[in-house]
């Protein structure tokens, strides 16, 4: 009964490497965010689509690609890792201004 | 940066005492939100409260918000270890669900 669910929970790889971090939601949602937080939780916005159309994109590298192939999921694709990509990772979803978190993904890249 | 501030940055207090978090942000805002994040999860939803509005309570949670000195803080009575969390504020600018995070209180009860 898992409302936000990431997969996976922790990702350890090799710098140069791609990775993919799936986001899956139930609460029936229609915008989801995805976030990045430092080793300060420091916690910062990288996109938001809202009915599978991307409507917040930050500054952020075009190695990172989110793609939703529904408004239940919003995956996000990391190419060529570098290390300051190591942070955990949290999707989140929104009905109205609340926001519901899922459990993170901590990504270490060595 | 439209981040906001937190204060203080660490907070140690003994179950039973009262803990107040202050946050601190630059520009308007639509509301301001506060959030929960226990060891190694996501963050929960505590509280939100608009820009027209001065004060909420929830439970044991009390926020207050002064917009003209652009501040919250959020205070906790009668707190018990399970409180023990980092406590983040975020404020929505636009109503457009982009949220932006202070930095956060990380706050310990001890039993």
């Amino acid at each position: 009964d898992t409302a936000v669910s990431q997969t996976p929970k922790y990702l350890v790889t090799q710098m140069g490497n791609d990775k993919s971090i799936k986001c899956e939601q139930n609460l029936g949602h229609d915008t989801m965010y995805w976030y990045k937080q430092d080793s300060k939780k420091f916690l910062k916005i990288m996109f938001s689509y809202n009915n599978k159309e991307l409507i917040i994109n930050e500054t952020v590298p075009n190695r990172f690609s989110p793609k939703s192939p529904d408004k239940a999921h919003l995956n996000l694709h990391i190419n060529s890792l570098e290390l300051g990509d190591s942070a955990v990772y949290f999707c989140a979803s929104r009905i109205r201004n609340e926001q519901f978190f899922g459990p993170g993904t901590r990504l270490t890249v060595l | 940066s439209q981040q906001g501030e937190e204060d203080p940055q660490a907070l140690s207090i003994q179950e039973g005492e009262n803990a107040t978090m202050n946050c601190s942000y630059k520009t308007s805002i639509n509301n301001l939100q506060w959030y929960r994040q226990n060891s190694g999860r996501g963050l929960v939803h505590l509280i939100l409260i608009r820009s027209n509005e001065r004060e909420k309570h929830s439970g044991r949670l009390r926020v207050t918000l002064d917009t003209s000195k652009k501040s919250s803080s959020l205070l906790i009575t009668a707190s018990r270890a399970a409180d023990t969390a980092s406590y983040f504020c975020a404020t929505d600018w636009n109503q457009g669900g982009k949220l932006i995070f202070g930095q956060g209180t990380e706050l310990s009860v001890k039993p």
